[in-house]
C-alpha cells in the first residue's frame, strides 16, 4: 500500500529554473494539500484541492502553481525558482472534511 | 492572522516518566483539532482528530483532551519510552469542509533510556 508518494526526494535548482514536484496517492482521496516546512516554522499550506478540477490558494501560494486533472495526482509547479523557495515540501491527502491527513515523505529542495 | 501555539518547544524526559504538552488556539470559527507524531526522517503520522468540546481520545499510552471554549488541547504520554521520541504537531481546522489546517511549530520530545 503506497499511500502518498512524492518525487523527487531531493533536488538542487539554480535561480530562475523551473520544476514540478510530483505527488500521487492511491487511496482514492478527494482532498489533497501541498505544504512547505521551513526551520523553526510550522507547516504552511501552499495550495489545496477538494477534488479533480478544483484547486485553491492556501497561506503562501506566491511563486507556485498547481493542477488537479485526476483524483490521484496533484503536482506543484515552481516557474521561476527563487532562494526563498528553498524548503522541504510535503504533499498530503485526506478522505474528507474532518479526517486526518496522510503525508508523503517530502521533497527537499535547495535553490542556489 | 490565526496562530496555533504549542508549548513547550522541547522537552527532555527519562524513560518511564509521564509527560504532557499543550496546544493553544483561537476558539472562534474552530472546526477540529489534529495531533500528529513526526519522527525524524519520516513523515507526520496522524494520532487524533477531535471536534467536540470535552472530547478525549486515547491510543495506547497516548491520550488527548480538547477544550474548545477556552481554546486548548493537551497531549499526554504515560510511561514515556525512547521510541516516543519525536516532534508532536498540533493543527487546527478553521476551513470547515475544506479541512485546511493551521499548524503549530511542534513540541520536540526526547526520551532518554
Amino acid at each position: 500500500n503506497a499511500g502518498v508518494t512524492q518525487t523527487p526526494k531531493f533536488r538542487i535548482l539554480k535561480i530562475g529554473q523551473s520544476m514540478t514536484l510530483q505527488c500521487t496517492q492511491d487511496m482514492n482521496h478527494n482532498y489533497m494539500y501541498w505544504y512547505r516546512q521551513d526551520p523553526g516554522m510550522g507547516l504552511k499550506l501552499i495550495y489545496y484541492s477538494v477534488g479533480a478540477g478544483i484547486t485553491d490558494k492556501g497561506e503562501v501560494p506566491n511563486g507556485y502553481n498547481v493542477s488537479r486533472s485526476t483524483t490521484e495526482d496533484f503536482p506543484l509547479r515552481l516557474e521561476l525558482a527563487a532562494p526563498s523557495q528553498t524548503s522541504v515540501y510535503f504533499c498530503a491527502s485526506s478522505t474528507g472534511s474532518f479526517e486526518p491527513q496522510h503525508f508523503g515523505d517530502g521533497t527537499r529542495l535547495s535553490i542556489l | 492572522i490565526l496562530n496555533v501555539e504549542q508549548s513547550p518547544q522541547s522537552l527532555h524526559v527519562q524513560e518511564g516518566d509521564s509527560t504532557n504538552f499543550t496546544c493553544s488556539f483561537p476558539s472562534s470559527n474552530f472546526y477540529a483539532l489534529h495531533w500528529y507524531r513526526w519522527e525524524t526522517a519520516k513523515s507526520p503520522e496522524a494520532l487524533f482528530v477531535m471536534t467536540l468540546n470535552g472530547d478525549e481520545k486515547k491510543k495506547g499510552r497516548i491520550s488527548a483532551t480538547l477544550n474548545t471554549k477556552e481554546g486548548y488541547s493537551y497531549l499526554y504520554i504515560k510511561g514515556s519510552q525512547p521510541e516516543d521520541s519525536a516532534t508532536y504537531l498540533c493543527a487546527c481546522n478553521y476551513g470547515g469542509a475544506t479541512n485546511k489546517l493551521i499548524f503549530g511549530t511542534g513540541t520536540l520530545l526526547a526520551v532518554q533510556p
